[in-house]
């Protein structure tokens, strides 16, 4: 069976630190990957997706940027980190390219900005 | 541009009532639609999809192309209901688009 994992499950750092959160998929090949940002009153906004090895596109500007160097691993981060950073990011995958998929989603990880 | 608008917060109903979270979308293709649930403690995870027209947990949801929405209707609702509630369309790219979600309260 398909599972997504998601690390850390929270994270506290200083402002102007760098970020990397991991994400992976196990159990599928060529899935569509994505990250989110979860805030209270503004719902799920998608930050990046991902439909293949080094394919990713941006769905608004910010200070983050995501990587994907294997098929089943997406990478968020951050060279420098802000306040406005803080808040809880979920991974997610579809199976891809098929479209009409649910999306699978991790725990997400809870971040701190001090 | 597709956008998915869930005009409400909040609701909070009694148990045994009978409950709908609305959804609205806007998108030039064909839309194909989802509803997500987060209960406390748990992750956010597929509730049902309109192309299935299955009723799971007791909720339905009937895609009306008419007025463009997705309502997530329940008949009774149930304590084990209240969780956050989120409509999602699926456009380009296999892209899924949420809206803002609803928290559903169900007293007893």
């Amino acid at each position: 069976s398909q599972t997504i994992h998601q690390w850390p499950a929270t994270l506290v750092q200083p402002v102007g630190s760098p970020l990397s959160l991991e994400c992976t998929v196990e159990g599928t090949s060529n899935p569509n990957l994505y990250w989110y940002r979860q805030a209270a009153g503004r719902g799920l906004q998608l930050l990046f997706y991902s439909v293949g090895i080094g394919q990713i596109s941006s769905e608004v500007p910010q200070n983050l940027s995501a990587s994907r160097p294997q098929d089943r691993q997406f990478i968020l981060s951050s060279k420098k980190l802000l306040l406005s950073d803080s808040g809880f990011y979920l991974c997610a995958w579809t199976k891809g390219p098929i479209g009409n998929q649910p999306q699978h989603f991790g725990d997400g990880t809870r971040l701190s900005i001090l | 541009a597709q956008r998915v608008t869930q005009p409400e917060k909040l609701l909070s109903v009694f148990k045994g009532a009978p409950v709908e979270l609305k959804c609205n979308y806007s998108y030039s293709g064909s839309p194909e639609l989802f509803w997500y649930v987060q209960y406390s403690r748990q992750r956010l995870q597929l509730l049902l999809r309109h192309i299935s027209r299955e009723s799971i947990k007791g909720f339905t949801a009937d895609l009306n192309k008419g007025e463009t929405s997705f309502h997530l209707k329940k008949p009774f609702a149930q304590e084990e209901d209240s969780a956050m509630y989120y409509c999602a369309l699926n456009g380009a790219n296999s892209k899924l688009t949420f809206g803002k979600g609803i928290t559903l309260s169900v007293r007893p």
